[in-house]
């Protein structure tokens, strides 16, 4: 079985831009969540998405935004790019509630 | 003070050794209680979640949770240099779907 894909992998971008990243799902998994990795905050939760609906969202402004297709496919996309958007961005399938997740190898967006 | 904390490391330990590592956290409602490890440049992976209060053993590793305590950690037995890699600990509310709190990690050194 195929593993979650995230496209690009790596990219970027100039302050102001906006950007769109893109999550594949393992196969029969429902359940799309984004999390946010730098070196200061660590892993941050950005949203969930479950059946084409946001189900939770964490503490980000609201530049940062996603959404799902109904075939469980996610983009997220972050608008007006700031410098202390640089991360890696980690999108993670589930095919239960609970947390017990599985990650993709992330999209490394860069800001300059 | 942090939802989930970690000790930052690095915890240095010989091969063959036993590695602890440990997680406090402050939310109450806190249900489930995950272990990720993340090797340098890759992305977590799902090594071990306990959900009741006591031991939960997995081949070399073994989760414990103590709920009163607000405390979780992991022993890795036998410890080999593969082992070595950051250890997150996250954890989930109850009906909080797959959003996740992770602590800031602890990194593991296993010296041959």
């Amino acid at each position: 079985k195929a593993g979650v894909t995230q496209t690009p992998r790596y990219l970027i971008k100039t302050r102001g831009q906006q950007v769109t990243l893109s999550c594949s799902p393992i196969s029969g998994h429902r359940s799309v969540s984004w999390y946010q990795q730098t070196p200061g905050q660590g892993l941050q939760f950005l949203f969930e998405y479950f059946s084409e609906t946001q189900r939770n969202k964490g503490n980000f402004p609201g530049r940062f935004s996603g959404r799902q297709f109904s075939n469980s496919r996610s983009e997220m996309n972050v608008s007006t790019l700031e410098l202390g958007d640089s991360a890696l961005y980690l999108c993670a399938s589930s095919h239960r509630d609970g947390g017990e997740l599985f990650f993709g190898e992330g999209s490394r967006l860069t800001v300059l | 003070q942090k939802e989930v904390e970690q000790n930052s490391g690095p915890l240095s330990v010989p091969e063959g050794a036993i590695a602890s590592l440990n997680c406090t956290y402050s939310d109450r409602g806190s249900q489930s209680f995950f272990w990720y490890r993340q090797y340098s440049g890759k992305s977590p992976e799902l090594i071990m979640f306990i959900y009741s209060n006591g031991d939960k053993e997995d081949g070399r590793f073994t989760a414990q949770l103590n709920k009163a305590s607000q405390y979780v950690s992991l022993l890795i037995r036998d410890s080999q240099p593969s082992d070595s890699a950051t250890y997150l600990c996250a954890v989930n509310r109850d009906n909080a779907g797959n959003m996740l709190t992770f602590g800031g990690g602890t990194r593991l050194m296993v010296k041959p």
